[in-house]
């Protein structure tokens, strides 16, 4: 079964920081992986996917995402934090299983700027 | 381009009473999903709707039901409602299943006592 794992709750950075949101992934298959942010009572905002290509994705508000084959990573990436970056990340993987396509997500880590 | 919208954004309910939550997709996108987020179990995925059809159903009882309609446009509804449903529920729409990208709408918090 495809799943993905982020193993830390939260992390905390300081503003213009680089940030680092940890994600490891679980597949049969090639692996389509994607990340998605929330902020406090909203839905969760498409931020990039990898589907194929270069290890390293480039996304929307300044993110990036390497995905790393031979350690099943997919980190989310940031150069300098912004205080508007906090927020809750998801990872997750696309489920093909049966033929059908479906989003298997991460618990979630809670990314804390700190101005 | 608007995006998805949900209807109604909160909803306080009492257990056994049953509620219908809405979504309008992305013009142009035919397949709507919803998806369950609760603090204990995470995002869970409910179920999938094209064409007017289910096309796809995740672990959930047959009290979660839904349907979708000619324009795209999706309905769920809970029946006997239980404490445990108190969610916040999100509808996501795509072109079309085989499309990797799926966009959220902000959700409706559903509130059971």
């Amino acid at each position: 079964a495809q799943s993905v794992a982020q193993p830390e709750d939260q992390v905390n950075v300081a503003e213009g920081n680089p940030l680092t949101v940890k994600c490891t992934y679980s597949v049969s298959g090639n692996p389509y992986l994607f990340w998605y942010v929330q902020y406090p009572n909203r839905g969760l905002q498409f931020l990039l996917k990898y589907i194929t290509g270069d290890n390293l994705v480039k996304g929307s508000y300044g993110f990036e995402a390497e995905f790393n084959k031979s350690q099943t990573s997919f980190h989310l990436k940031k150069p300098s934090a912004l205080v508007s970056d906090s927020a809750l990340y998801f990872c997750a993987v696309r489920d093909g299983s049966g033929g059908y396509n479906k989003l298997i997500f991460g618990a979630g880590t809670r990314l804390a700027v700190h101005p | 381009k608007a995006g998805v919208t949900q209807t109604p954004r909160y909803l306080i309910k009492t257990r056994g009473q049953q509620v219908t939550l809405s979504c309008s997709p992305i013009s142009g996108h035919r397949s709507v999903s919803w998806y369950q987020q609760t603090p204990g179990q995470g995002l869970q995925f409910l179920f999938e709707y094209f064409s007017e059809t289910q096309r796809n159903k995740g672990n959930f009882p047959g009290r979660f039901s839904g349907r979708q309609f000619s324009n795209s446009r999706s309905e769920m509804n809970v029946s006997t409602l239980e404490l445990g449903d108190s969610a916040l529920y999100l509808c996501a729409s795509r072109q079309a299943p085989s499309t990797d990208t799926q966009y959220f709408g902000p959700g409706t918090r559903l509130t059971v006592l």
